[in-house]
């Protein structure tokens, strides 16, 4: 079972990029990377997902090196809206003998300021 | 959109009760997740469901049980509410299991 480990938080100022990384020692090979985001009350909100390489959306970069043993997300000109905490989840794909493989992480929370 | 409804978002209740916390999807999804979200501990799962009747134990199953009789609704059961299990409660659900999860607001649960 992978185990995630995160930074508990960290603080930005709006307009830069912020980079919070994952680490996923004992990944498998059917296993995926998620991050979401969450605000208070509320639950998680998908960000980004990736297996491999660097996946890119409208909101967020995820960067997974080739030993897959971490995973970046990149926040790019973050803003005051952007703090919340941010989780990832390492899972397996498979459909049965997987959901019971769900790993988040502790979470770091973000603290974005003028 | 996506809909993810929980019944309740605060709940108290007595050690030794019976509890129930129902989560609701509209969007026809296979498979459906509760967690239990603890301060420093982040999100652990309690159980997951893959399909009507089918249930598979999480990282934290004991003094929980849950039901899926319908596609749409799951339930989880705490059995005989203990303090220990004063927490927030988030359902989620998704298509396929490797795909992203939509998650209810949760369930602030207090046992007294």
């Amino acid at each position: 079972l992978a185990k995630t480990t995160q930074p508990i938080s960290m603080d930005s100022y709006e307009g830069q990029e912020v980079n919070i990384t994952c680490s996923h020692n004992n990944i498998a090979t059917n296993d995926y990377i998620t991050w979401y985001q969450q605000f208070p009350s509320q639950g998680p909100r998908f960000i980004i997902q990736g297996y491999k390489t660097k996946v890119t959306n409208e909101v967020a970069s995820l960067f997974i090196p080739a030993d897959r043993k971490s995973s970046t997300l990149s926040l790019p000109r973050v803003s005051l809206s952007d703090t919340a905490v941010y989780y990832c989840l390492v899972g397996d794909k498979r459909r049965t003998g997987g959901g019971n493989k769900l790993t988040f992480g502790t979470g770091t929370q973000l603290k974005v300021e003028l | 959109d996506v809909k993810v409804t929980q019944s309740s978002r605060y709940l108290v209740k007595r050690t030794g009760e019976k509890v129930f916390l129902e989560c609701v999807q509209d969007m026809d999804h296979e498979n459906m997740f509760w967690y239990r979200q603890d301060p420093g501990l982040g999100l652990r799962l309690i159980y997951f469901s893959y399909d009507v009747k089918m249930k598979e134990k999480g990282d934290i199953p004991e003094g929980y049980s849950v039901s899926r009789e319908k596609k749409e609704r799951f339930s989880l059961i705490l059995e005989s509410a203990s303090t220990n299990q004063t927490s927030m409660y988030l359902c989620a659900s998704s298509r396929q299991i490797d795909q992203p999860q939509h998650f209810g607001d949760g369930t602030r649960l207090s046992i007294l």
